[in-house]
Formats: C-alpha cells, sequence, structure tokens
C-alpha cells in the first residue's frame, strides 16, 4: 500500500550547525503534511505544516520544502540546539473525504544534537 | 489547561485480559484519535472519531473497540488482549479535520501496554 516514509533513521548533528531530515511519500493524492517532534517519554508535538499548493514554509527555526514532483518532503532545523534532539515524524493526509479525517505517518528519524 | 490526558500510564495484562484505556480533553475538540507506535515504526492509526457518539476504523483497528459516549472522552477497548498488543498508544484530538491548515492534532503522553 501507499505510505510514508523516511531516508534516514537516524542523523548526529553538531550543536550550530543545520540539520535536514528527509520524508519521501508514495500518495500523490495526498494534499497535506506536518511534522512532529517526539522527544522520548512524550506524545508527538506539533512543529510545521504544508499544503499541497506550497513548495516551502517557514516557522521560528524550521523551514518545510515540498516537491511534490519527486514526493519529497523536508525540515531543516537552523541553529541545532541539545533541545532539538529527538524522533521527527512526518506524516501525510489526503484532506477530502473521509481520508482528510486522518494522518499517515512516516517511521521517524532520530536526531541527536553533538555539543 | 490540562489539554490530552491518558490514563493508565503504564500497563502489564495477562493475554486474553481485557482493559480500557482513557483518553480525555479538555479542549473542546470534537475529532479524536487513538494510534499506536511500535519500535522503529511511525503511529498507526487504530479508530477515530469525528464528534460525540461517533466512531470509525483506522488502519489497524481488529482487536479493539472505542466508545465515543461523550464529547470530552474517547475509550479504547481491548477485550481479549494479545502479545502482538504490546505497545505505546497514543490519544489525540483536534478542532476540525487534519486538512486545515494550522489545526494542530494535540497529542497525550501516552500509555505503554505490556502483554505477556
Amino acid at each position: 500500500g501507499e505510505s510514508v516514509g523516511l531516508h534516514l533513521p537516524t542523523l548526529s548533528v553538531q550543536e550550530g550547525d543545520n540539520s535536514i531530515i528527509n520524508c519521501a511519500y508514495s500518495n500523490s493524492a495526498s494534499d497535506y503534511f506536518i511534522w512532529y517532534k517526539q522527544e522520548s517519554g512524550k506524545g508527538p508535538q506539533f512543529i510545521i505544516d504544508i499544503r499541497s499548493n506550497m513548495d516551502k514554509r517557514q516557522g521560528q527555526r524550521v523551514t518545510v520544502l515540498l516537491n511534490k514532483t519527486v514526493k519529497h518532503l523536508s525540515l531543516q532545523i537552523a541553529a541545532t540546539q541539545p533541545g532539538d534532539s529527538a524522533v521527527y515524524f512526518c506524516a501525510e493526509n489526503m484532506g477530502t473525504g473521509a481520508a482528510g479525517n486522518k494522518l499517515t505517518f512516516g517511521g521517524g528519524t532520530r536526531v541527536l544534537v553533538k555539543p | 489547561n490540562a489539554g490530552v490526558t491518558q490514563t493508565p500510564k503504564f500497563r502489564v495484562l495477562k493475554t486474553g485480559q481485557s482493559m480500557t484505556l482513557l483518553c480525555a480533553q479538555d479542549m473542546n475538540h470534537e475529532y479524536m484519535y487513538w494510534y499506536r507506535q511500535d519500535p522503529g515504526m511511525g503511529l498507526r492509526l487504530i479508530h477515530y472519531s469525528v464528534g460525540e457518539g461517533t466512531t470509525a476504523k483506522g488502519e489497524v483497528p481488529d482487536g479493539y473497540n472505542v466508545s465515543r459516549l461523550k464529547k470530552q472522552n474517547f475509550l479504547l477497548g481491548l477485550e481479549s488482549a494479545a502479545p502482538s498488543q504490546t505497545s505505546v498508544y497514543f490519544c489525540a484530538s483536534s478542532y476540525t479535520r487534519v486538512v486545515q491548515l494550522n489545526t494542530e492534532a494535540f497529542f497525550g503522553q501516552g500509555t505503554r501496554l505490556t502483554v505477556v
């Protein structure tokens, strides 16, 4: 079946450097994408979202890029801090009908920030 | 503001036992969801509800039942627990359909369930 997946299961980053987390999706009908951050022992926390009619969206220290041509999503974290150490998930939503109620999650990427 | 609260936080069950996980939200959200998270995998949707009195199947509904008798509560039941149901369970709620930009799904802290 169609699914959302990630290229790198673990990413080690030096504190202060930029992080890039990648995500590939296969469902061309997906309309909406979200990035979540999950710290150890906690539930996922919303970071940023993007709609399929956009190719870039910026938040505070984070930027999400969407390339619909190759079905690729990325999350960029600027000046990575120790508090950014967590597992990051991308999720997709098809936006219409009953499927619009649901998110399909990727497997997650662990980001480790080295001091 | 408590947000989304799950009880219990931890539980160990024997195969064949039953239990109910409770999710409560105080944000007046219409939509509520139950997910399970297994090692190395993302969250998979078990069941969800688009409003009081309604429920629908998600991606992996077998072996689970749910009820939404009150808007603020969403219960997940395991009638006869199996080792394959060992997982971390997350409840989430949202104000409206996920597709709305800036509509976030708020997650609870999770329930770690072990079935032996």
